[in-house]
């Protein structure tokens, strides 16, 4: 079973700030998602990757393979970043459908 | 396009209740999913299913839990004799394919009294 780890659990920040949320994994892996979830629930994409990086706007996601380790990049925060940020890890092989999950990361941008 | 639909949003219940809550996958999209979110607690995975293939259940957490899905439509997941444990948010994804990016619904928030 892959144990998903996030880092650090809550994170605050002042706006414009340069935030990184941390990822690791045990087992090896087909693909790696990073969520967003807002308050009231809903469930964002923002990523999926497998190699290298990604950058979407102001998010920057890079993933090492070897390492087994993923970060997300937000750059310039503002306080609609505010979220849970979660980090889903797809497993190799057969049941390459199942999600293993983290339990998130609380992002909170004060103004 | 209309994104993943799950209803109700909301189901307040009695312990020893049946509950089904319902999920409307996007357009197109073989594969569904259902997952759990417990209060502070990170999203787990229920069940798979993928076109007209058998479902994957191995994540339903005890015989009390059914879900059903006919073809590459609506899914319905059951959850017989409610009990408080199982409050939580219910999530259902939908996905062109397995390989690809799964869109969420808003969830079903229950809660069993």
């Amino acid at each position: 079973k892959n144990e998903v780890e996030q880092s650090p659990q809550n994170l605050t920040a002042q706006e414009g700030e340069f935030i990184t949320i941390n990822c690791s994994y045990s087992v090896g892996i087909s693909a790696l998602h990073w969520l967003q979830q807002h308050p009231g629930g809903g469930i964002v994409s923002l990523f999926m990757l497998s190699s290298g990086k990604k950058k979407h706007g102001r998010l920057i996601a890079t993933i090492n393979i070897q390492e087994k380790h993923s970060s997300l990049h937000i750059t310039a925060s503002h306080p609609r970043d505010s979220a849970v940020y979660i980090c889903a890890v797809k497993n190799s092989g057969g049941s390459n459908y199942k999600l293993t999950f983290g339990k998130g990361t609380l992002l909170t941008v004060n103004p | 396009g209309a994104g993943v639909s799950q209803s109700p949003s909301n189901k307040v219940t009695e312990k020893g209740k049946d509950v089904e809550l319902r999920c409307d996958p996007i357009s197109g999209h073989t594969a569904l999913y259902w997952y759990r979110q417990r209060l502070g607690q990170g999203l787990e995975f229920l069940i798979y299913f993928q076109g007209n293939s058998a479902p994957d259940k191995s994540g339903l957490p005890s015989d009390r839990f059914s879900a059903e899905r006919t073809g590459e439509s609506v899914s319905t997941l059951t959850i017989q004799r409610t009990q408080q444990e199982d409050s939580a948010v219910y999530l259902c994804a939908s996905s062109r394919d397995p390989a690809e990016t799964q869109y969420f619904g808003p969830g079903t928030r229950l809660l069993v009294l």
